[in-house]
């Protein structure tokens, strides 16, 4: 059980345009979920918080405009990165957190963004 | 916020032996501590969590003990196998969004 599927997997965009990714929780309702961007040979970083029907709050430093995050349902949340630059090329991960428990977060498998 | 700080950015194992990778976190407040296993181009894969009320727990092939005194974590991987080489990250909570560490790549020597 507590498996978080993410589409696509890879994705090539043209700088300047927007690309959206999904995180889907499968088998469990995910009142909050979680995005960390990760650049090569670097560690995780979170990127934003979100929980089922509110807006998401964001890290620092993180552009909450060029970001969007949507968490429309207990199963789906949509990372959007808006007019996207090279330099927003990365690893994105989501994870999940089952409404029952508080700690455990599920991540998903990841998306290479390489924007051109 | 405070951030998890790992030993070691790189850890060479001969196959067979064990691996011990380390990890020191700086949130006193933190409560909760999970181990991830980073394959290339993969999403983490939890390998074992410990809560503040615990110092050592055991799973298979794997330990972590945690030192509250000193706020360190380690991961203990026995008779390490070559499917064992990725990057391994520590993650610490309060139940707040899991903060990792910056990972120690672990290979193994056939």
């Amino acid at each position: 059980g507590a498996v978080v599927s993410q589409h696509p997997s890879r994705v090539i965009c043209k700088s300047g345009t927007s690309v959206k990714i999904e995180c889907r929780s499968l088998d469990f309702q995910a009142t909050t979920m979680f995005w960390y961007r990760q650049f090569p040979k670097q560690s995780l970083m979170l990127m934003a918080t979100s929980n089922e029907g509110s807006k998401a709050t964001y890290e620092q430093g993180v552009e909450k405009d060029k970001f969007l995050i949507n968490h429309a349902s207990l199963t789906l949340s949509t990372l959007t990165v808006t007019s996207a630059h090279p330099e927003d090329s990365s690893f994105y991960i989501c994870s999940a957190r089952d409404g029952g428990l508080a700690y455990e977060q599920y991540f998903g498998p990841g998306t290479r963004l390489t924007v051109t | 916020g405070e951030s998890v700080g790992l030993h070691l950015p790189t850890l060479s194992v001969q196959e067979g032996d064990n691996s011990i990778i380390n990890c020191a976190y700086s949130n006193s407040a933190s409560d909760y501590f999970i181990w991830y296993k980073q394959e290339s181009g993969k999403g983490p894969q939890f390998i074992i969590d410990i809560r503040s009320n615990m110092d050592k727990r055991q799973g298979q092939r794997v330990t972590v003990l945690l030192n509250k005194t000193v706020k360190h974590l380690s991961l203990q991987i026995a008779a390490t196998q070559p499917g064992d080489s990725a990057v391994y990250f520590c993650a610490e909570s309060n139940p707040t969004p899991l903060v990792f560490g910056k990972g120690t790549r672990l290979s193994v020597i056939a």
